[in-house]
């Protein structure tokens, strides 16, 4: 059971450059969220989804993109790259919205 | 303001100390509190979970809830090498669900 898997677990962009996070769960969660990690903010929520086609903007979605077609996958787009996304992302499930959240192992990303 | 402050630390102790980490929060509407931990490079991983307000115990972790101050702790008993790490307070209101707000996270180091 390979739980949430993030690929891949580091990238370097250059400004203005677009790319995607991939996230997969496979332990059927109908709740998935993307959140980055930064020093002395903590994590913050990017985009969330509580099933397939249904998506929802958190706390920081600006500069991103998300989409789920399917149960198993949540990538996250970023459409033209800025040195402020810098930062650690993950991908986060759980069986449902109100369930404790399982964490991936995180995309380390830097934008020069 | 932040709606979730936690003290950042570093927070070094020695084997065997009673380790005190503390966040406080200004949202009345957070109703489930949690204690994710965060080794080096990983996804946090759910330590504690509580509903409302009150203790919960599980073996050496104790998570303590008071609603009334906004103020929640996590006590570590004879505390080892291996909880060094970094701990941080996440919270959530009925609504919400699983849209976290985290604290920022406490860096505990726990020397033998």
């Amino acid at each position: 059971n390979a739980g949430v898997t993030q690929t891949p677990k580091f990238q370097v962009l250059k400004t203005g450059q677009s790319m995607t996070l991939q996230c997969a769960q496979d332990m059927n969660h109908e709740y998935m969220s993307w959140y980055r990690q930064d020093p002395g903010m903590g994590l913050r929520l990017i985009h969330y989804s509580v099933g397939a086609g249904i998506t929802d903007q958190g706390e920081v979605p600006n500069g991103y993109n998300v989409s789920r077609s399917t149960t198993e996958d949540f990538p996250l787009r970023l459409l033209s790259a800025a040195p402020s996304q810098t930062s650690v992302y993950f991908c986060a499930s759980s069986f449902t919205v109100s369930e404790k959240l399982f964490f991936g192992s995180g995309t380390q990303l830097s934008v020069l | 303001q932040k709606e979730v402050e936690q003290d950042p630390g570093p927070l070094s102790v020695p084997e065997g100390a009673i380790v005190s980490l503390n966040c406080t929060y200004s949202n009345s509407a957070f109703q489930y509190f949690m204690w994710y931990r965060q080794y080096s490079r990983k996804g946090p991983e759910l330590l504690m979970y509580t509903y409302s307000s009150g203790n919960k115990e599980d073996g050496r972790f104790t998570a303590q809830v008071d609603k009334s101050s906004k103020y929640i702790s996590l006590f570590i008993r004879d505390s080892q090498p291996s909880d060094s790490a970094t701990y941080l307070c996440a919270m959530s209101g009925e609504t919400s669900g699983s849209r976290l707000t985290f604290g920022e996270g406490t860096q505990l180091t726990v020397n033998p």
